[in-house]
């Protein structure tokens, strides 16, 4: 139980266009979901809090407009990184939680701006 | 601030040398403390949760014990595929659902 999928799993894009990852929990529901990146060799960096049908919350120093979040569904959370530059090149993870504060993780997107 | 810092960075075991890694925490009012485990390029692995001071889990050749103040992931005899990142986390203050995650140790099991 408690399987979260991502999709895609790698994605390769040129410079200034648009990338939606897409993260859903596959056998529960969860109250929130959380987008996190990581960088090679480095810990996990929070980017943004969202729960079904409310705006994302996003940590400091993250870009509202560049990293759009979208939290249709209790299953459903997207985040689509808007004009990519090769800087946001990343491994992006999502996750979802339940009333527990128990997070189970995605795989996984490896981002890469070219 | 509440933090969690784990011990050691990096441990290098051989294969069957049992041993420990350690998660201390500073946080008030504990609602859990997570243990996962990292493969590179993908994300974390959700492996153990402890509420209270005295609890005890166990998978495989993993056991993971809770204290007041932290907490112990023990392995027994292990193998090479149990190398990985082993990460700890708390839920952050004021009822927060962010996780507040230690650096992680990095465990290499050698054949």
């Amino acid at each position: 139980g408690a399987v979260v999928s991502q999709h895609p799993s790698w994605v390769i894009c040129k410079s200034g266009t648009s990338v939606k990852i897409e993260c859903r929990s596959l056998d529960f529901q969860a109250t929130t979901m959380f987008w996190y990146r990581q960088f090679p060799k480095q810990s996990l960096m929070l980017m943004a809090t969202s729960n079904e049908g409310s705006k994302a919350t996003y940590e400091q120093g993250v870009e509202k407009d560049k990293f759009l979040i979208n939290h249709a569904s209790l299953t459903l959370s997207t985040l689509t990184v808007t004009s990519a530059h090769p800087e946001d090149s990343s491994f992006y993870i999502c996750s979802a939680s339940t009333l527990s504060y128990e997070q189970y993780f995605g795989p996984g997107t490896r981002l890469t701006v070219t | 601030e509440d933090q969690v810092t784990q011990s050691p960075e990096a441990l290098r075991l051989q294969e069957g040398e049992s041993s420990s890694l350690n998660c201390s925490y500073t946080v008030s009012g504990l609602r859990g403390l997570f243990w996962y485990r990292q493969d590179p390029g993908k994300g974390p692995e959700f492996l153990f949760t402890l509420y209270s001071a005295g609890e005890e889990k166990e998978k495989e050749r993993l056991k993971a014990t809770l204290t007041k103040k932290e907490s112990f992931l023990h392995i027994t005899a292990p193998k090479p595929e149990d190398s990985a990142t082993y990460l700890c986390a708390v839920p952050g203050p004021g009822g927060s659902e962010k996780l507040v995650f230690g650096k992680g140790t990095k465990l290499t099991v050698n054949p």
